[in-house]
C-alpha cells in the first residue's frame, strides 16, 4: 500500500526555522515529483513547493509566498522528501502535506505535519 | 497566476445528480483535477486531467471540461459524499477555494 508519513512539525518561534521530512513507500518513488501543499487551519489548500524526477534535474518551483525562505529536497536512495524552512513568519502556519504526482494531479497524500508559528 | 473560482457552497438530497463548477482565469487546457475533503482529513484524489476517474473512486463521480470551464459531477449523491471538493491545474499549480457539499 501506498505510504507518505510527515515527520518534524512543531511549535516555532516567528524568524526560527523547522525542517519537515515525508517518508514514502509503495510506489516508485523516483518516477513521482513530489510536492509540499499547505492547508491553514479553516482555508483552503496552497501549493508551497515542488520538486522533479532526477532526469528534469531535480528542478524545484516555490510558492511566492515562501521564495527564498524554504527549500524543498529529495534523497531517492531513501525515498523521502524534505522541506527546510527559514525565517518562518506567523502566516506560515499551516497543517503541510507532502503529495506524490504521477497522473498529473496529486495522486498520494500524506496524513500532513502542523506547523504552529507563534511568540 | 491562474485564479480558479469556485462556488462556496451547495446543498442537496440523497439520490440526486449534483455539478460543481471551477472556472479558471486563463486556460489551462485539460490540466485540471479534482479533490474531495472530510473533516480532519487529507484531501483524495478524484478526477485528473479533467476527465479521467482516480483509482478506487467510484463511477457516480465524473469530470468534464477543457479551457476555461470545468465541472465535477455526482450522480447519484449519497450521504458520505458531505465534504469540500477541490479542483486544481497544474498549468502553474493553483487550487480553487472549494466548494462544500452539504445533504439536506
Amino acid at each position: 500500500a501506498v505510504q507518505l508519513v510527515e515527520s518534524g512539525g512543531g511549535l516555532v518561534q516567528p524568524k526560527e526555522s523547522l525542517k519537515i521530512s515525508c517518508a514514502a513507500s509503495g510506489f516508485t518513488f523516483s518516477n513521482a515529483a513530489m510536492y509540499w501543499v499547505r492547508q491553514a487551519p479553516g482555508k483552503g489548500l496552497e501549493w508551497v513547493a515542488r520538486i522533479r524526477t532526477k532526469p528534469n534535474n531535480y528542478a524545484t518551483y516555490y510558492a511566492d509566498s515562501v521564495k527564498g525562505r524554504f527549500t524543498i529536497s529529495r534523497d531517492d536512495s531513501k525515498s523521502m522528501v524534505y522541506l527546510q524552512m527559514d525565517n518562518l513568519k506567523t502566516e506560515d502556519t499551516a497543517m503541510y502535506y507532502c503529495t506524490a504526482a504521477i497522473t498529473g494531479g496529486f495522486d498520494y497524500w500524506g496524513q500532513g505535519v502542523m506547523v504552529t508559528v507563534s511568540s | 497566476d491562474t485564479v480558479l473560482t469556485q462556488s462556496p457552497a451547495l446543498a442537496v438530497s440523497p439520490g440526486e445528480r449534483v455539478s460543481i463548477s471551477c472556472r479558471a482565469s486563463e486556460g489551462v487546457n485539460s490540466y485540471m483535477h479534482w479533490y474531495q475533503q472530510k473533516p480532519g482529513q487529507q484531501p483524495k484524489l478524484l478526477i485528473y486531467k479533467a476527465s479521467n476517474l482516480a483509482s478506487g473512486v467510484p463511477a457516480r463521480f465524473s469530470g468534464s471540461g477543457s479551457g476555461t470551464d470545468f465541472t465535477l459531477t455526482i450522480d447519484p449523491v449519497e450521504a458520505d459524499d458531505t465534504a469540500t471538493y477541490f479542483c486544481q491545474q497544474s498549468w502553474n499549480d493553483t487550487f480553487g477555494a472549494g466548494t462544500k457539499l452539504e445533504l439536506k
